[in-house]
């Protein structure tokens, strides 16, 4: 079964620090890597994807992935609070549209 | 430009009972997806459509039905409902020629079975 593993947390993280989240994943016919943050009782809004070795920078945002450990992270800079959420690691496979999600980390900046 | 808009946002059904989650999109997108979250896991997909007439099931298909006659809805059946059905439904729409197939989800609907 493809699979997407995430750690559920909490991951506490005091404001201004680096927030790291870690993704893996089974399946090495993975192509895309997604990055979805989920606010509690909110729908998941997309934050990166990624789909080439290496990283990938976006405002305060690196994501970045590890084919060969099939390993993907998320790090956030100069956390803020209101960067706590759950934060969903998903993949792809090339010409399948379908996305496996893992089961998300729960992430807390403090003030 | 409303995205994906799903309705109802919150419903309570009895066992037994029968009912259409609805979902539309106005991006003119050729994906959609209809997803289920349990409390503090991840989205687990039950059904999706490539374009208009062509629908698969996902990993969670058992006791749904679905339907695409248009590029815009794409609802979600729920027939003869169980407590294990009560979730959060997403319905999501994405655009293959992105480069990647990234999804912008509706708010979500919320059922519960007693």
């Amino acid at each position: 079964q493809k699979e997407v593993e995430q750690n559920s947390g909490p991951l506490s993280v005091p404001e201004g620090a680096i927030a790291s989240l870690n993704c893996t994943y089974s399946d090495r016919g993975s192509q895309s890597f997604f990055w979805y943050r989920q606010y509690s009782g909110k729908s998941p809004e997309l934050i990166m994807f990624i789909y080439s070795n290496g990283d990938k920078e976006d405002g305060r945002f690196t994501a970045q992935l590890n084919k060969a450990s099939q390993y993907v992270s998320l790090l956030i800079r100069d956390s803020q609070p209101s960067d706590s959420a759950t934060y969903l690691c998903a993949s792809s496979n090339f010409g399948n549209e379908k996305l496996t999600f893992g089961t998300g980390t729960r992430l807390t900046i403090i003030p | 430009n409303a995205g994906v808009t799903q309705t109802p946002k919150f419903r309570i059904l009895k066992i037994g009972q029968s009912m259409t989650l609805q979902c539309a999109q106005d991006m003119n997108h050729n994906y959609m997806y209809w997803y289920r979250q349990d409390p503090g896991m991840g989205l687990k997909l039950i059904y999706y459509s490539v374009g208009a007439g062509i629908t698969d099931k996902g990993e969670v298909p058992n006791g749904y039905n679905v339907s695409r006659s248009t590029t815009e809805d794409f609802p979600l059946r729920l027939e003869l409902a169980a407590p294990s059905q009560t979730s959060v439904y997403f319905c999501a729409s994405g655009l293959a020629a992105s480069g990647a197939n990234v999804l912008t989800f509706g708010a979500g609907s919320r059922l519960t079975v007693l």
